[in-house]
């Protein structure tokens, strides 16, 4: 079955410094990968995402993510945070047949920016 | 445009009485979705549609029915509420072309409690 796993429940980072959100996949066929963020008391919100091409993927509000087959990965990046980057933060996949759109979520990651 | 609204942003249900979870989008996407969210659990599919007068079970169906009578309204009834179905949840929807790897767009999502 298609999953995604996110061995983390919090990242702690300091304001300025370099944040990374890890997600692991396992997929059979081609991986189709999402990244979401939820603040607090809202939905959640579409950040980036990675269907074929470049391994590198920029998204919304400076963040990235790079995809790397071999290690079946599909990593958060963000090179200098912000304390309101402090979030929850799903990784996810398309799952099912073709034509439904259907994901799979990651447990999610709390990232904590400290000032 | 709204986006995607739900209704009510809060609930608080008594075990055995039934309610209905109100949610709409003004974007005319074909596909929309239910989701529950738990704690520490990321978010589970309850059921999806790809259309008006199609719908489909997802991962956690017990308890719930859905109906799409149109393709902006896509309402969640819960039948003799229980405490397992205390959560918060969330409706999403994506549009149809360009598959694979449309994102899904969320509401803000109803906090249902049943004590």
């Amino acid at each position: 079955a298609q999953s995604v796993a996110q061995p983390e429940d919090q990242v702690k980072v300091a304001e300025g410094n370099p944040l990374t959100v890890k997600c692991t996949y396992s997929v059979s066929g081609n991986p189709y990968l999402f990244w979401y963020v939820q603040y607090p008391n809202r939905g959640l919100q579409f950040l980036l995402k990675y269907i074929t091409g470049d391994n590198l993927v920029k998204g919304s509000y400076g963040f990235e993510a790079e995809f790397n087959k071999s290690q079946t990965s599909f990593h958060l990046k963000k090179p200098s945070a912000l304390v309101s980057d402090s979030a929850l933060y799903f990784c996810a996949v398309i799952v099912g047949p073709e034509g439904n759109n259907r994901l799979a979520f990651g447990k999610g990651n709390q990232v904590v920016v400290i000032p | 445009n709204a986006g995607v609204t739900q209704t009510p942003k809060f609930r608080i249900l008594k075990i055995g009485q039934s309610m209905t979870l109100q949610c709409a989008q003004d974007m005319n996407h074909n596909y929309m979705y239910w989701y529950r969210q738990d704690p520490g659990m990321g978010l589970k599919l309850i059921y999806y549609s790809v259309g008006a007068g199609i719908t489909d079970k997802g991962e956690v169906p017990n308890g719930y029915n859905v109906s799409r009578s149109t393709t902006e309204d896509f309402p969640l009834r819960l039948e003799l509420a229980a405490p397992s179905q205390t959560s918060v949840y969330f409706c999403a929807s994506s549009r149809t072309s360009g598959w694979p790897g449309n994102e899904q767009f969320f509401g803000p999502g109803t906090r249902l409690t049943v004590l």
